[in-house]
């Protein structure tokens, strides 16, 4: 079992529909999530972290975390073309090795016009 | 506009060289990490310092080292390079919890 897993895609919705990106992880002493975003050869961009059990919210972005399903999600609301990419989850625990960052093999998303 | 600054951007280097690659984190960020990001995967943790400090490393062979200086900065050294080294380097800096990544360095062996 991977330790963080992602549907690969290509994810395809139109413009100005809500993209759902989803991610599981296997450690239950995950501490800290993540969601990047990465431009095709481009670095990761961090658009949201995410701590706690519940929801997030920053513009047109939220995130989700249930640590009792291990399972962590992104919506993105009213997509834009400018949004296709490939976002990243991230994991991380506490301290040392365990500090690092674990990712998912991420998932393509492509907005249609 | 991430304050994390890789160098150089892009290298080609044949089996067998040595590469050093070079990060200038944010002021204040004691903690450097460094990732592998093979072509269609996720970013694979390589190693940590912090202060100065190895404090944390991954599935990596010993030919791949590292240092942090006093000032931050931070060399990621790979010895013997082999073709599946060939990939996107990415250093990461944080004073907390939140990591943020310069623009990597493209590493192709041939």
């Amino acid at each position: 079992q991977k330790e963080v897993e992602q549907n690969s895609g290509p994810l395809s919705v139109p413009e100005g529909a809500i993209a759902s990106l989803n991610c599981t992880y296997s450690d239950r002493g995950s501490q800290s999530f993540f969601w990047y975003r990465q431009y095709s050869g481009k670095s990761p961009e961090l658009i949201m972290s995410i701590y706690s059990n519940g929801d997030k919210e920053d513009g047109r972005f939220t995130a989700q975390l249930n640590k009792a399903s291990q399972y962590v999600s992104l919506l993105i609301r009213d997509s834009q073309p400018s949004d296709s990419a490939t976002y990243l989850c991230a994991v991380q625990g506490r301290t040392g090795t365990a500090s690092k960052l674990t990712f998912g093999t991420g998932t393509r998303l492509q907005v249609t016009l | 506009e991430t304050g994390v600054t890789q160098s150089p951007t892009h290298l080609i280097k044949t089996r067998g060289q040595q590469v050093t690659l070079r990060c200038s984190s944010q002021s204040g960020h004691n903690t450097v990490s460094w990732y592998q990001q093979a072509l269609g995967q996720g970013p694979q943790f390589i190693f940590q310092y912090y202060r100065e400090e190895e404090n944390g490393r991954g599935n990596f062979p010993p030919r791949f080292s590292g240092l942090q200086f006093p000032n931050y900065s931070s060399e990621l050294n790979v010895n013997a390079l082999e073709l599946d080294d060939s990939a996107l380097y990415l250093c990461a800096s944080r004073a907390g919890i939140e990591a943020f990544f310069g623009q990597g360095t493209r590493l192709t062996v041939v």
